[in-house]
């Protein structure tokens, strides 16, 4: 099945520091969903994006699909960004959705 | 503006008791799922439901079965819990069905069932 690897696995920042988190994955996909998880346990949607760029504030992802990754940018870093970052992907018959193991981040102030 | 509720938030069971997890959703929304987390991992797909009156296997659906009341409601049933199953359980919602998703989900708070 497919697999999915996210990179790295835990960053520590100073506030007002910028980011960028990876996740490859090493086949064909149907959608791709990038899910913060705050310290309170709560995951909340922040991008779906099967291809091309968006951007949302600060935050902004870009999937590239025929070289099978994805990255979400983070600017300028606010101690609310703390959590961990969740890509996810469905195969390309749809039948599951795979979650990567997820990016810690910390942002200190 | 509720969203995705599930209830309980909090559950303490002996092996081999039952319980069944709740989940409704507001937004009118086709799909729904079930998934658990456990600790330092991502989430894995236990059950889903594309549309009203389907439900299909995830990743791990051994010792789980749901059901599909409705539109709104998916609900997730441990028949004879076992500590492995100790984790937290998230519902998850979507616009449209074909397949597991092709539209963002919404997930609720999650219930963090303890197996003892």
């Amino acid at each position: 099945g497919i697999q999915v690897e996210q990179s790295p696995p835990d960053l520590i920042l100073q506030e007002g520091a910028n980011s960028t988190l990876r996740c490859n994955f090493s086949d064909s996909v149907n959608n791709l969903q990038w899910f913060h998880q705050n310290p309170w346990g709560q995951l909340i949607n922040l991008f779906y994006i099967p291809s091309g760029t968006k951007q949302n504030g600060r935050l902004s992802a870009t999937t590239v699909a025929t070289e099978r990754y994805s990255l979400l940018y983070i600017s300028s870093s606010q101690t609310t960004d703390s959590g961990v970052y969740f890509c996810a992907v469905a195969d390309s018959s749809a039948s599951k959705i795979i979650f990567g193991s997820g990016t810690r981040l910390s942002i200190r102030p | 503006n509720a969203g995705v509720t599930q209830t309980p938030k909090f559950q303490v069971l002996k092996t081999g008791q039952s319980m069944t997890l709740q989940c409704a959703q507001d937004m009118n929304h086709n799909s729904m799922y079930w998934y658990r987390q456990d600790p330092g991992m991502g989430l894995r797909l236990i059950y889903y439901s594309a549309s009203e009156g389907t439900t299909d296997k995830g990743e791990v659906p051994n010792g789980y079965n749901v059901s599909r009341l409705n539109k709104r409601e998916f609900s997730l049933r441990l028949e004879s819990a076992a500590p492995s199953q100790t984790s937290v359980y998230f519902c998850a919602s979507s616009e449209r069905g074909g397949g597991v998703s092709n539209q963002p989900q919404h997930f609720g708070d999650g219930t963090r069932l303890s197996i003892l």
